[in-house]
Formats: structure tokens, sequence, C-alpha cells
């Protein structure tokens, strides 16, 4: 069975960063493109980043542009989402999502994570 | 204001059917860009619903299905049962902003 277990969320101070972590198993990692899309208490979806199956494309959010740096370690199966310079705004659960295929751009997001609460406040 | 425009809420009876709209742009839907339906349930992660426009991922009931016609697409549940209830969200890639997009979820209730 697929599992995506992320961790690392908590409270964080603004301008501060914060380094979110997904753990994947059940099916071979490196085959896949992954995201992360956040959701704030109460809102709707909002994708965050996306990295193909070897970390050679990226994509971003205008939101968290410049700020935020997705990136995967495929020996260790896991998932990254560096956050620096956190605001407010930022206070959501974020998700890791499994995409169907390698490419983070063509394919939809076929598994998710419980997620993790990253709440950003002074 | 989400890129996909969806309505803020659809209802119905049990054994009802509803649709959920989604409303996107020549960027996005009417570009060519599939649309995928996802159902978060309350206190749960989103689940993959529909993908492809059409298609439904093993262990979703025939009772929901999948329309796209140009910079439109829609979701529709038949049979509703009670365990229907929650958000619906469509999505789409875009090709101006270089990323996914998803719409501002619909929140079914059962009556």
């Amino acid at each position: 069975d697929v599992q995506l277990v992320e961790s690392g969320g908590g409270l964080v101070q603004p301008g501060r960063s914060l380094r979110l972590s997904c753990a994947a198993s059940g099916f071979t990692f490196d085959e896949y493109a992954f995201h992360w899309v956040r959701q704030a208490p109460g809102k709707g979806l909002e994708w965050v980043s996306g990295i193909n199956w070897n970390g050679a494309s990226t994509g971003y959010a205008e939101s968290v542009k410049g700020r935020f740096t997705i990136s995967r370690d495929n020996a260790k199966n896991s998932l990254y989402l560096q956050m620096n310079s956190l605001r407010t705004e930022d206070t959501a659960f974020y998700y890791c999502a499994k995409a169907r295929e390698g490419e983070w751009l063509l394919w939809p997001f076929n598994s998710w994570g419980q997620g993790t609460l990253v709440t950003v406040s002074s | 204001q989400s890129v996909l425009t969806q309505p803020p809420s659809v209802s119905g009876a049990p054994g009802q059917r509803v649709t959920i709209s989604c409303t996107g742009s020549n960027s996005n839907l009417g570009a060519g860009y599939d649309a995928h339906w996802y159902q978060q349930l309350p206190g749960t992660a989103p689940k993959l619903l529909i993908y492809d426009n059409t298609n439904r991922p093993s262990g979703v009931p025939d009772r929901i299905s999948g329309s796209k016609s140009g910079t439109s697409a829609s979701l529709a549940i038949t049979g509703l049962q009670p365990e229907d209830e929650g958000d619906y969200y469509c999505q789409s890639f875009d090709s101006s902003l270089s990323g996914w997009v998803f719409g501002g979820g619909t929140k079914l209730t059962v009556l």
C-alpha cells in the first residue's frame, strides 16, 4: 500500500525557516513526481510546488517562489520542502502528494499524505 | 479569487443527482489541459476522484462521473448517499502560471 507520512510542521515565528519532510513507502519512489499542496484552516487547496522523478525539474506557485525549495532524496525515499522567510499567510496544513507518473507538469495527484500543520505566528 | 471557478455549495436529497461545475479559461481547461477532481471528506486528506476529465480510479463507484467541454468541466454524482458529504475540488494545469491550479472548492450537503 502507498504510504506518505509528512513531518516537520510546528509553530514558527515570521521570518524564520522550517523544513518539511515526507517519507514514502509501498512503491518505487524514484519513478514518480511529487508535490506539496497546502490548505489554510477552513480554506481551499493551493498547489505549492512540484518536482519530477529525478529532481531535475521543479515548479513553484508565485506565492512561494524564491522563498521555498522542493527537493528529494531517492536513496531515502523522501521528499522535502525548505521554507524560508515564512509569513503569517503561510499558515496551513501541508500535504505531500504523489503524481500518477514521473513528470510534475502532466499527471494528477493519486495519493496524498495526512498533512502536517505549519503555524506562522509571533 | 481562484483561477478555476466552482459554486461554493450544492445540495441534494439522498438518491438524487447533483452536478458541480468548474469554469476555467484559455490558459488551462480551454488550452486542452485535463480536469481532475478530488474529494475531501471532513477531517481527511483529499482523494483523487476523477482524472483526465472522465476516468475513475479503481474503487470509485460508477455513480460518479466527469465531463469536459471547452473551458469548463463538470462532476456528476447520482444516487446521492450521506457519505458523499464533503468538499470537492477541480484541478488543472495552467500554462500562464506554469503551475497547477485548483478551484475554490464546493461543499456538498446531503439533505
